[in-house]
């Protein structure tokens, strides 16, 4: 069964250092998202993107963050310098049809 | 904006027992509704989805949810429970036509008694 890949599945770093997390969308799949989870609170949603353009993104995602599709497969979320507080579990998702959404395992970034 | 709460963070239910995990949303039309299931340090796995149709909809592991329109509610339910279902559970809800993100809800943690 196709599925969501993310890489690396735990990152650390430092604070004040650029971060790249990677995900492969599912082969087909047009729409690509990005969302969040702070320990012990709620999903949320960080960046929606399609046709190589951002569709909608959050209050969360300021000039931080970006991401890229650099090629066929692979759909990246940068944080270009990071702070405590961008400590948390980074899920990837992506969807065909725009309706449901397929998750990654996620990759958990803390910020030291 | 769609909004949605699960009012219980905690639940405990014996093994074999039936459980019933809320929901509630808010959206001004029908929304499209999700369950999804997390078990610790994994990802988010799909249990059912709600689009239109049939209100009552069945998911994977024995799951089903039913939409009421006239309370808001998208509730889980499962007619016996598994030690193995022990997981956090998530609502969530879509805004068809509305840039197609997901909002969710807080979560609702289940813990399976033997």
């Amino acid at each position: 069964e196709p599925e969501v890949t993310q890489t690396p599945s735990h990152q650390v770093t430092q604070m004040g250092q650029e971060v790249i997390l990677r995900c492969v969308p599912i082969s087909n799949h047009l729409y690509f998202y990005w969302y969040r989870q702070i320990l012990g609170q709620k999903v949320e949603f960080l960046v929606s993107f399609y046709n190589n353009e951002i569709s909608e993104k959050s209050e969360i995602f300021d000039d931080q963050f970006s991401v890229e599709r650099p090629d066929g497969s692979n759909f990246t979320l940068k944080i270009r310098s990071t702070k405590l507080e961008d400590s948390a579990m980074y899920f990837c998702a992506s969807s065909e049809d725009k309706i449901e959404a397929f998750f990654g395992q996620g990759t958990r970034l803390t910020v030291v | 904006a769609q909004s949605v709460t699960q009012p219980d963070i905690h639940i405990t239910v014996s093994e074999g027992a039936s459980l019933e995990l809320r929901c509630n949303y808010s959206y001004g039309a029908t929304p499209y509704l999700f369950w999804y299931v997390q078990s610790p340090g994994q990802g988010l796995q799909l249990l059912l989805k709600y689009f239109s149709g049939d209100t009552l909809v069945q998911g994977i592991k024995g799951f089903e949810a039913e939409f009421k329109r006239s309370q808001s509610s998208f509730n889980l339910r499962k007619p016996s429970v598994h030690w193995s279902d022990a997981a956090e559970y998530f609502c969530a809800v879509g805004a068809p036509g509305y840039g197609n993100k997901l909002v969710f809800g807080a979560g609702t943690i289940l813990r399976v008694k033997s």
